[in-house]
């Protein structure tokens, strides 16, 4: 089947600092990727889509310029959080899509920003 | 706009049946997907109705009727490790974002 490999899982930084969330198909290429952030006991917050070797188009009120998204392969997409503040803080996950494997996701990164 | 409504919090014991609705409103409606997330987690996939009528996978079926913009998912023989999220979510369109229900927090009770 079709896995998402998402790292770190886990991450502290301090603020002003910025972190990099990778997002890997395992065994399929994904067409597009789409990055969410979740708050607790709140739903997925879609941030932005990205297709491979084309720029992310940004949900309205996510500023680009500190969620930096690269789709540099079918396989990989990055999401770096920049100038990271304690409200980033916040559960980042993945998800690629691919015409067979329809939507598979990554298991997710907990940043916390001190 | 664009808003899929579902319960804020089922509450069951085990080996009950549940079922958590969902009400949509979209443009463009390709289909209804429900997922289940533990806290900590990340969503897992557990069906798809992209026609009326029932899906059932093992314990857990779904249902579409898109004549009333409406679906459910039905948990049968509950178990506390089905103490969960449940979000219904939508592709409605050709750029296949999902738009997201605010999910469903179920709890089992022994």
């Amino acid at each position: 089947g079709a896995v998402v490999s998402q790292h770190p899982s886990w991450v502290i930084c301090k603020s002003g600092t910025s972190v990099k969330i990778e997002c890997r198909s395992l065994d399929f290429q994904a067409t597009t990727m789409f990055w969410y952030r979740q708050f607790p006991k709140q739903s997925l917050m879609l941030m932005a889509t990205s297709n491979e070797g084309s720029k992310a188009t940004y949900e309205q009120g996510v500023e680009k310029d500190k969620f930096l998204i690269n789709h540099a392969s079918l396989t990989l997409s990055t999401l770096t959080v920049t100038s990271a503040h304690p409200e980033d803080s916040s559960f980042y996950i993945c998800s690629a899509s691919s015409e067979n494997y329809g939507y598979t996701f990554g298991s997710g990164t907990r940043l916390t920003v001190v | 706009g664009q808003s899929l409504e579902q319960p804020s919090e089922v509450t069951a014991v085990e080996g009950a049946i549940v079922q958590i609705n969902c009400t949509y409103q979209t443009s463009g409606f390709y289909g209804l997907s429900w997922y289940q997330q533990h806290d900590g987690g990340a969503p897992t996939f557990l069906s798809y109705n992209a026609l009326d009528g029932l899906e059932e996978t093992g314990r857990f079926s779904s249902f579409l009727s898109r004549s009333d913009s409406y679906g459910y998912l039905l948990l049968q023989e509950l178990q506390m490790k089905d103490s969960a999220s449940y979000f219904c979510a939508s592709n409605a369109g050709n750029n296949r974002k999902l738009i997201w229900g605010l999910g469903t927090s179920l709890a089992v009770n022994p």
